[in-house]
């Protein structure tokens, strides 16, 4: 167990709707990042966080949003949902020092249908 | 081109085999990591590495930075071994994966 968890675990949704993914980070990390991976594919890095601002983000387009809060918790959000966002989407979380390279820690995913 | 390339992409071997799986990155990193992932999705994160070797337990991770070339290897397989193995470079605050190598270990 890692110490960082996700919910929902599995979620439903139609074309159109929007979703809000959670993740708690493992105690102490002040750094988040989500991942989006389609079905036999690897992961893709959507964006990290890192003390509540963007800080860096990967080849998805602005109606993927995500926040992180005071806690270092976060939420990723989807708007306008499209089939192709049908995927399991990870978020792990990691402590960065100025200077140091930091192991990141996974969530269990959660498994988003659009239908 | 995907900037991480794994090799091979399935892998099938018999209780007790070392296997070897490869990873090539065409960008400047900061660090790789090595994944692990089983079925239901669940990741764990092996080794970070930046240069060198690492070892731990049966698993050995090495990098050589200038061939842009990292290996993971496990000594003795079993059958819980069996599992997806994805290699992940960082450069700044970019990730990269590569599509993952599933490996099943027989009895």
């Amino acid at each position: 167990e890692t110490g960082v968890t996700q919910s929902p675990t599995h979620l439903i949704k139609t074309r159109g709707q929007q979703v809000t993914l959670r993740c708690s980070s493992q105690s102490g990390h002040n750094t988040v990042s989500w991942y989006q991976q389609a079905l036999g594919q690897g992961p893709q890095f959507i964006f990290q966080y890192y003390r509540e601002e963007e800080n860096g983000r990967g080849n998805f387009p602005p109606r993927f949003s995500g926040l992180q809060f005071p806690n270092y918790s976060s939420e990723l959000n989807v708007n306008a949902l499209e089939l192709d966002d049908s995927a399991l989407y990870l978020c792990a979380s990691s402590l960065y020092l100025v200077g140091s390279t930091d192991t990141q820690y996974f969530g269990p995913g959660t498994r988003l249908t659009v239908l | 081109k995907n900037e991480v390339e794994q090799s091979p992409q399935n892998l099938t071997a018999q209780e007790g085999e070392f296997i070897t799986i490869n990873c090539s990155y065409s960008v400047g990193i900061s660090a790789l990591h090595w994944l692990q992932q089983h079925p239901g999705g669940g990741i764990v994160s092996l080794f970070m590495l930046s240069s060198g070797k690492k070892k731990h337990g049966r698993l050995i991770a090495t990098i050589n930075i200038q061939e842009k070339h990292s290996s993971l290897h496990i000594t003795a397989s079993h059958p819980r071994d069996s599992a997806v193995y994805i290699c992940a470079v960082i450069l700044i605050n970019q990730f990269y994966f590569g599509t993952g190598t599933s490996l099943t270990v027989i009895p």
